[in-house]
């Protein structure tokens, strides 16, 4: 597709369970960004990728939250044990590299938990 | 962690009217964007603005990067129906990362 895609885009879960959050970024995109955004609030960052790999992790919330890409694309956002608070916007952008900071983003994935 | 003050934190208007928001910042940045999110999406990029003192147009939208390199203004001209939306600036002060305003949310009565 021409855009950054996001799965699901809603997603309703019990408190307690894990959920996987996916993000196909705009081809030939090399960086990759998770954001988190809760009702009315601005973007929080998560974490990037450059390629495969996350130099900056250091938006993650806690342990229970861990993200991973593969092949340089697709790239899934883990949050395991969910907690009501996890209830959010999760967000994900991509840029040409790392230099550029033109981030074209997903539609987003809308979690609930109950 | 670091954020943009953004303000007005919201705007109701009427049709055609213009409009101006802005943000400051604590720190310098050297790179500076205006993003629109409408209801149910991710945001769109408007602007991005590389340079002190640069004053960049898309259309009826304006943004400058202000001097001192902690601010940055948006204004819209002529507003129409369609401007409705949450509009966010965001700074890159060169860690790769953007770090985002709060948002205005603006309001445009036909």
């Amino acid at each position: 597709g021409a855009g950054v895609s996001q799965s699901p885009s809603n997603k309703v879960t019990e408190k307690g369970k894990d959920v996987e959050l996916r993000c196909d970024p705009i081809s030939g995109h090399t960086a990759l960004y998770w954001y988190r955004q809760s009702l009315g609030q601005g973007l929080e960052f998560l974490i990037y990728f450059q390629g495969n790999s996350a130099p900056d992790k250091s938006g993650l919330p806690s342990d229970r939250f861990s993200a991973e890409r593969t092949g340089g694309s697709v790239s899934t956002l883990t949050i395991q044990r969910t907690q009501q608070e996890d209830s959010a916007v999760y967000l994900c952008a991509s840029t040409l590299g790392l230099h550029s900071y033109e981030q074209y983003f997903g539609p987003g994935t809308r979690l609930t938990v109950t | 962690g670091q954020q943009l003050n953004q303000s007005p934190q919201s705007m109701f208007i009427q049709e055609g009217e213009d409009v101006s928001m802005n943000c400051t910042s604590s720190s310098i940045f050297n790179t500076w964007l205006w993003y629109k999110q409408d209801p149910g999406e991710g945001p769109v990029l408007l602007i991005a603005l590389y340079k002190a003192g640069e004053l960049t147009s898309n259309g009826r939208l304006t943004a400058q990067f202000g001097i001192t390199r902690k601010d940055s203004f948006l204004n819209i001209s002529a507003s129409i129906p369609s401007d409705v939306g949450i509009y966010f600036c965001a700074g890159d002060g060169a860690t790769n990362k953007l770090i985002f305003g709060t948002g205005t949310l603006l309001a445009v009565q036909p």
